[in-house]
């Protein structure tokens, strides 16, 4: 079974408009983080923002935050006033407590963002 | 500074050559990672190490080697290797191994095997 399940492949977005990019993940785990990393045609995976399972809040940073519902165990990307820059691949990932304590990474199948002017 | 940086940006190597990947990274990070990553795919973990160690193998091909000098720096070392090898390689670092940590990633090395 996939750990982290991202259903949309291709995304389309009118610039100035907010999207969202679905993530879900499976864990047993009490104590795992959440990811959001973007990765342009450049082939650079820059990370954009992390929501630990222990936090109330929904983590934010800039045009960026993560919908985070435990209980569903989803951890939705939001992008506020799209930009023509956001086109890329986004991947969600999650690190988890497994093998000896080793926290592996692991990530879902992305999602192909393209923002139209 | 968050910067990871590899070398070289390019690689085309024959099926008999021997050829390194380097990374580095000046952010007192512990954990240091090697990603191989096909085409519209996500990255596939190849080793880690945390303090310079290896911790992580994820059963790659022998052909494969990685080395991690010092704890800034990364290598992987390639031999034979073969045509489905080709792939972009990146490099990625944290603070340390565990959950709470983003990764930082280097710009990737695009490995061609002809």
């Amino acid at each position: 079974a996939q750990k982290i399940t991202q259903t949309q492949p291709g995304m389309f977005v009118q610039e100035k408009e907010a999207v969202t990019l679905d993530c879900t993940y499976d864990t047993s785990d009490q104590s795992y983080g959440l990811f959001w990393y973007k990765q342009p045609s450049s082939g650079e995976m820059i990370f954009l923002i992390y929501q630990g399972s222990y936090d109330e809040q929904n983590a934010t940073e800039g045009r960026y935050s993560l919908n985070f519902q435990k209980a569903r165990k989803s951890a939705n990307l939001v992008i506020s006033a799209s930009q023509l820059g956001d086109s890329a691949m986004y991947f969600c990932a999650m690190r988890e407590g497994t093998r000896g304590g080793s926290y592996i990474p692991t990530f879902g199948r992305g999602t192909s963002l393209i923002v139209h002017p | 500074d968050t910067e990871v940086t590899q070398t070289p940006k390019h690689l085309v190597m024959g099926m008999t050559n021997k050829k390194s990947l380097k990374c580095e990274q000046h952010m007192g990070h512990r954990a240091m990672y090697w990603y191989k990553q096909k085409a519209k795919k996500p990255p596939e973990l190849m080793f880690v190490y945390s303090y310079e160690k290896l911790s992580i193998n994820e059963s790659v091909p022998s052909r494969f080697s990685p080395e991690c000098p010092n704890s800034s720096l990364l290598n992987l070392h390639l031999h034979a290797l073969q045509p489905e090898d080709s792939a972009l390689y990146l490099c990625a670092s944290s603070q340390e191994e565990y959950t709470r940590y983003e990764q930082y990633f280097g710009p990737g090395t695009r490995l061609t095997v002809t």
